[in-house]
């Protein structure tokens, strides 16, 4: 009865292939978010998605892209992935946007070789 | 530009006694504030919240206070447990935003026996 689950939990990787994490939440949340915490523990938003609209932050390199196949679920494609991409990656969710709170799921550790 | 600042990588606390973990911003348009808890491995799980109209909540053990002019929050644990023992994430959000939240970089709490 997870509310918002992601897989793999760990995803080790050779440069350049590409890769996806899924994200699926229970909560019933219209709003659903990509995080990376990279090694210097610094949480950041990469993506946050709605029915209407997508926000992407403009550091994310378009390799990265987000698909959500219905509202309980977004999932990250990376393409070509880069040593640098090695980081813990968060999902979230809310009802709405702004001034509300978000839930997180177990993060996706990535290791690129 | 760090716009969530925890200057505090680590505190260590006695059991029994309070926890003060302090939070500082720059950004004026916050007005949507949270703490999370996080364990070794896994996601940050939600805390406490305070909305820019108030200046205090309260919630159990804990207590989170705001004061806007110094753009300053913290939050008090009392009294600490064991298990209280993990990092402690301030973050913060605008309203209406969908730009998500604003991490600061945590404070480890350690609590000891």
């Amino acid at each position: 009865d997870t509310a918002v689950s992601q897989t793999p939990k760990y995803l080790v990787t050779q440069m350049g292939n590409d890769k996806s994490i899924k994200c699926e939440q229970n909560l019933g949340h219209d709003t659903m978010y990509w995080y990376k915490q990279d090694s210097k523990k610094f949480l950041k938003i990469m993506f946050s998605y709605n029915n209407k609209e997508l926000i992407i932050n403009e550091t994310v390199p378009n390799r990265f892209s987000p698909k959500s196949p219905d509202k309980a679920h977004l999932n990250l494609h990376i393409n070509s992935l880069e040593l640098g991409d090695s980081a813990v990656y968060f999902c979230a969710s809310s009802f709405g946007q702004g001034t509300v709170t978000q839930y997180f799921g177990p993060g996706t550790r990535l290791l690129v070789l | 530009d760090q716009q969530v600042k925890q200057n505090s990588p680590s505190l260590s606390v006695q059991e029994g006694r309070i926890s003060i973990l302090n939070c500082d911003y720059t950004n004026s348009m916050f007005d949507y504030f949270l703490w999370y808890k996080k364990y070794p491995a896994e996601g940050p799980t939600f805390l406490i919240s305070i909305s820019s109209i108030k200046d205090k909540n309260e919630d159990g053990r804990f207590t989170v206070f705001l004061n806007k002019s110094a753009k300053h929050l913290s939050l008090h644990i009392v009294p600490s447990q064991p298990g209280d023992s993990a990092v402690y994430f301030c973050a913060a959000s605008v309203a209406g935003g969908a730009d998500g939240l604003t991490f600061g970089k945590g404070t480890h709490l350690i609590i000891q026996p």
